[in-house]
C-alpha cells in the first residue's frame, strides 16, 4: 500500500478549465509538498501546507490535516500548465504520490 | 524556505563512468535528502546525507554506488558511481529543518 495515493493520474482538459488534483496520504505528517515536474524533467516546488490553504497566482492548495486529504486546483488552466504534479508528504520520512499527468489542450 | 541549486541539471553519460550531483542550500539546514526518480516511477529516497558522518542509506542503495558527502550545513554531494544504463533517472535533493524543505530542480542523468 502507497503512503500517498493521487488522483487522478492522467488528466486532459481544454483551455481554461477549472483543474482538481487530489492527494490522500496514510502517515502522520508535519507537511505537504506539492511539486510540479516539467516535460524536462526539471522540478518546481509550489507550496508547501501544514493547515489550511494557500494561493499563488492561478493556483490553489488546501489540506485537511483530519481527513488526510489534499486538493491543488488549477484556475482558468493554460497549457503551460501541462506537466506532472507530485503530492509529497513529509512525516518521519518524505513519501511520494506517482503523480498526476495533465495536459491542457489549447 | 531555503533555496537549492542543484548542478548539473542534466547530462549524458558514458557507462562505467561517475558522476557527481551538487546540492548548494543559501541557508544552514539541518536535513538533506537524497531521491532517484527511475523512467515511469515515483521519486524514492536514497539516503540521508548527515553532516560530519556517514549517509544512512534506504534499503536497495549502497554507499560503494552512490557515495553522499556533507561537509557542511549548507553543501552535499550525490556521486552515482560506475554508472550503467539503469541508472538513467532523474535525482533529486531536498533540503530543510523542521521550520520546512525545499526541493532542489532534479538532474536528470541519461547512461549511453
Amino acid at each position: 500500500k502507497n503512503e500517498v495515493e493521487q488522483s487522478p493520474q492522467n488528466l486532459t482538459a481544454q483551455e481554461g478549465e477549472f483543474i482538481t488534483i487530489n492527494c490522500s496520504y496514510s502517515v502522520g505528517i508535519s507537511a505537504l509538498h506539492w511539486l510540479q515536474q516539467h516535460p524536462g524533467g526539471g522540478i518546481v516546488s509550489l507550496f508547501m501546507l501544514s493547515s489550511g490553504k494557500k494561493k499563488h497566482g492561478r493556483l490553489i492548495a488546501t489540506i485537511n490535516i483530519q481527513e488526510k486529504h489534499s486538493s491543488l486546483h488549477i484556475t482558468a488552466s493554460h497549457p503551460r500548465d501541462s506537466a506532472v504534479y507530485i503530492c509529497a508528504v513529509h512525516g518521519n520520512q518524505f513519501y511520494f504520490g506517482t503523480g498526476t499527468s495533465l495536459t491542457v489542450i489549447p | 524556505s531555503a533555496v537549492i541549486s542543484q548542478k548539473p541539471s542534466r547530462d549524458i553519460c558514458q557507462r562505467g563512468t561517475s558522476l557527481t550531483i551538487q546540492c548548494q542550500v543559501d541557508s544552514q539546514v539541518t536535513m538533506m535528502f537524497w531521491y532517484r526518480q527511475q523512467p515511469g516511477q515515483s521519486l524514492t529516497l536514497i539516503a540521508t546525507a548527515n553532516q560530519g558522518s556517514e549517509a544512512t542509506y534506504e534499503s536497495g542503495f549502497v554507499i560503494d554506488k552512490f557515495p553522499i558527502s556533507r561537509p557542511n550545513l549548507t553543501f552535499s554531494t550525490l556521486t552515482v558511481s560506475n554508472m550503467s544504463p539503469e541508472d538513467s533517472s532523474i535525482y533529486l535533493c531536498s533540503a530543510g529543518s523542521n521550520y520546512g524543505y525545499t526541493f532542489g530542480s532534479g538532474t536528470r542523468l541519461t547512461v549511453v
